[in-house]
């Protein structure tokens, strides 16, 4: 069973509107990562979130991590072409990080000028 | 600093061959993680070395095996190819004395098994 489910699925947004990604997982989170990927290359780190309510930004990119539910959302304010791609969370969900990490099937991310 | 590289980028085979791909890590990390990713989906998890040894592995058959050389560097060697093996192949290492421990991931090789 998926262990890590994202939503939505596919997302298109118009330039300049604000999005919102999130990310749930069925087990106990140990670290959160965002990573973001262009079609077909490798993946691109964004941030990664430890902490309950822990919260961290950068550029027009902020995460943040509700440990009690398990979740954690990546909003984007005012979108641009530049943040076109696939959005994917990955999850240490072992504590020891031999176990790699759990990811979700990715969030595919359409900005229309 | 020089981030993660892999080899092949691209690399066609045949069923039942064998592949080998390569990854240079990161400079300043010890650790190298392979995942697959398979067309729509999330990287999916192989394996892991440290220390030139397996570290931990995910759901993949024996006949996924890898090697880590002293400089870190690391192959991923698959054996009796099939066609579900067509995927996308990330490298990522880390260093697994910092906390938290983060991933950073190459390019990727795609490979296609015909």
């Amino acid at each position: 069973s998926q262990e890590l489910e994202q939503s939505p699925q596919s997302l298109i947004v118009q330039e300049g509107k604000n999005l919102t990604i999130n990310c749930t997982s069925s087990k106990t989170l140990y670290g959160l990562y965002w990573y973001k990927q262009k079609y077909g290359e490798g993946l691109i780190f964004l941030m990664m979130l430890q902490k309950g309510g822990e919260e961290k930004s950068h550029e027009k990119i902020t995460a943040k991590l509700d440990e009690k539910k398990q979740q954690s959302s990546l909003h984007i304010t005012a979108s641009q072409p530049s943040h076109a791609g696939i959005y994917l969370c990955g999850a240490d969900q072992s504590g020891g990080g031999a176990d790699g990490l759990t990811f979700g099937k990715g969030t595919h991310l359409i900005i229309q000028p | 600093e020089t981030g993660v590289t892999q080899s092949p980028t691209h690399l066609i085979k045949t069923r039942g061959q064998q592949v080998t791909l390569r990854c240079s890590s990161q400079s300043g990390h010890n650790t190298v993680s392979w995942y697959q990713q398979a067309l729509g989906q999330g990287p999916q998890f192989i394996f892991q070395y440290y220390r030139e040894e397996e570290n931990g592995r995910g759901n993949f058959p024996p006949r996924f095996s890898g090697l880590q050389f002293p400089n870190y560097s690391s192959e991923l060697n698959v054996n009796a190819l099939e066609l579900d093996d067509s995927a996308l192949y990330l490298c990522a290492s880390s260093f697994n004395r910092a906390r938290p421990v983060t991933q950073y991931f190459g390019p990727g090789t795609r490979l296609t098994v015909l």
